[in-house]
């Protein structure tokens, strides 16, 4: 199992373009969810997926669009970019109540 | 609302000195409390799930316990190599966790 993977590892965006930050699991987990981690603020909620068709807001989702078309895939979009997003992003999966496992994030710099 | 908070925020210890973590935590109907570890620029690591008060896990230097309010991690005869920052995090009545803001911690040799 390759686990959670997300592309890129790195990205730089100029302020106003829009990009679409990759993640899947192959775990066929039914809960996947992004985070954004900042110094200082934790690992903060942004959107989250129950299952293929279904997603909500979490604690900071303003600037953010997610899908879930497939149980795998849950890509994250940023429409305009703005330098508060600025920030490391974390996805992750599980199975229930059991445990997640996170990718090894992308980090984003917005100028 | 779900809360969780960690302290210290940062921990310096010398090889061979133990310690302990603290998590407290407010959350409706806990169904987790979980420990990762972070290290720099990567995603983090899964080390225990506690799920009812009274549970004790281990694994090498690490021991995880958690009562009705709050979780420890305690740190037996630390090595340079456990320098990370460990993260706790809660799951209550919602699919949502919770997660605290860490604490960093330093082992000198």
């Amino acid at each position: 199992n390759a686990g959670v993977t997300q592309t890129p590892k790195f990205q730089v965006l100029k302020t106003g373009q829009s990009m679409t930050l990759q993640c899947a699991q192959d775990m066929n987990h039914e809960y996947m969810s992004w985070y954004r981690q900042d110094p200082g603020m934790g690992l903060r909620l942004i959107h989250y997926s129950v299952g293929a068709g279904i997603t909500d807001q979490g604690e900071v989702p303003n600037g953010y669009n997610v899908s879930r078309s497939t149980t795998e895939d849950f890509p994250l979009r940023l429409l305009s970019a703005a330098p508060s997003q600025t920030s490391v992003y974390f996805c992750a999966s599980r199975s229930g109540a059991d445990t997640q496992y996170f990718g090894p994030g992308t980090r984003l710099t917005v100028l | 609302e779900d809360q969780v908070t960690q302290s210290p925020e940062a921990l310096r210890l010398q090889e061979g000195e133990s310690s302990s973590l603290n998590c407290s935590y407010t959350v409706s109907g806990l169904r987790g409390l979980f420990w990762y570890r972070q290290d720099p620029g990567k995603g983090p690591e899964f080390l225990f799930t506690l799920y009812s008060a009274g549970e004790e896990k281990e694994k090498e230097r690490l021991k995880a316990t958690l009562t009705k309010k709050e979780s420890f991690l305690h740190i037996t005869a630390p090595k340079p190599e456990d320098s990370a920052t460990y993260l706790c995090a809660a799951q209550g009545g919602s699919e949502k966790l919770v997660f605290g803001k860490g604490t960093k911690l330093t082992v000198n040799p």
